[in-house]
């Protein structure tokens, strides 16, 4: 199978502080990953599109500035939720697809951010 | 963008009933899958269907791609099946979700 691995899984933070969110693909190589938020009781929305070794492309309505996104490697992106906000929790899932080819998304078991 | 569109919002079953859930597309797609999200968020891929009929255990789907239409079939429900049912759609390689099907299974 594919397997992305997403940490932590839950994570608590003061307000005004960083939080670093990692998705990893443990089994196969992405050229593309994604990074969702999703607030209670609704559906996910697509947040930016990471591209190994280039600049994220970032959805409207979504600040650069504050969701950090790197995509070093072609098994890793990072999301950094900067000086964080009670109104920035949420949850947060990444998703990629194979390098190889195909269409097929891949999902993280998502990230619970909670900012006190 | 693809829009998605789900029905019904919600759904109440019996347990061992059948049920059908729709996902509409606005466009034509390169990727369409289904999910089903558990209670502790996670989303649990069912099927990678952009078209034809698959068949996995007492779930099956099918996609008709040049009507715009998908649905997932699920029979002889079962408690566990409740949860948030979610259908996404990509006409490259960025999914649109649907607004979800809340299923509840009671006994």
């Amino acid at each position: 199978g594919a397997v992305v691995s997403q940490h932590p899984s839950r994570v608590i933070c003061k307000s005004g502080t960083s939080v670093k969110i990692e998705c990893r693909s443990l089994d196969f190589q992405a050229t593309t990953m994604f990074w969702y938020r999703q607030f209670p009781k609704q559906s996910l929305m697509l947040m930016a599109t990471s591209n190994e070794g280039s600049k994220a492309t970032y959805e409207q309505g979504v600040e650069k500035d504050k969701f950090l996104i790197n995509h070093a490697s072609l098994t890793l992106s990072t999301l950094t939720v900067t000086s964080a906000h009670p109104e920035d929790s949420s949850f947060y899932i990444c998703s990629a697809i194979r390098r190889t080819g195909g269409t097929e998304a891949f999902f993280g078991q998502g990230t619970r951010l909670t900012v006190v | 963008g693809i829009q998605v569109e789900q029905s019904p919002p919600d759904l109440i079953l019996q347990e061992g009933a059948n049920s059908t859930l729709r996902c509409n597309f606005s466009d034509s797609v390169n990727n369409l899958q289904w999910f089903h999200q558990n209670p502790w968020g996670q989303l649990i891929n069912l099927f990678y269907i952009p078209s034809g009929t698959k068949q996995n255990g007492r779930l099956s789907a099918t996609t008709v791609a040049t009507e715009r239409y998908s649905l997932l079939y699920i029979s002889s429900s079962q408690t566990t099946d409740s949860g948030v049912y979610f259908c996404a759609a990509a006409g490259s390689y960025q999914l649109t979700f649907g607004k979800g099907t809340k299923l509840s299974v009671i006994p």
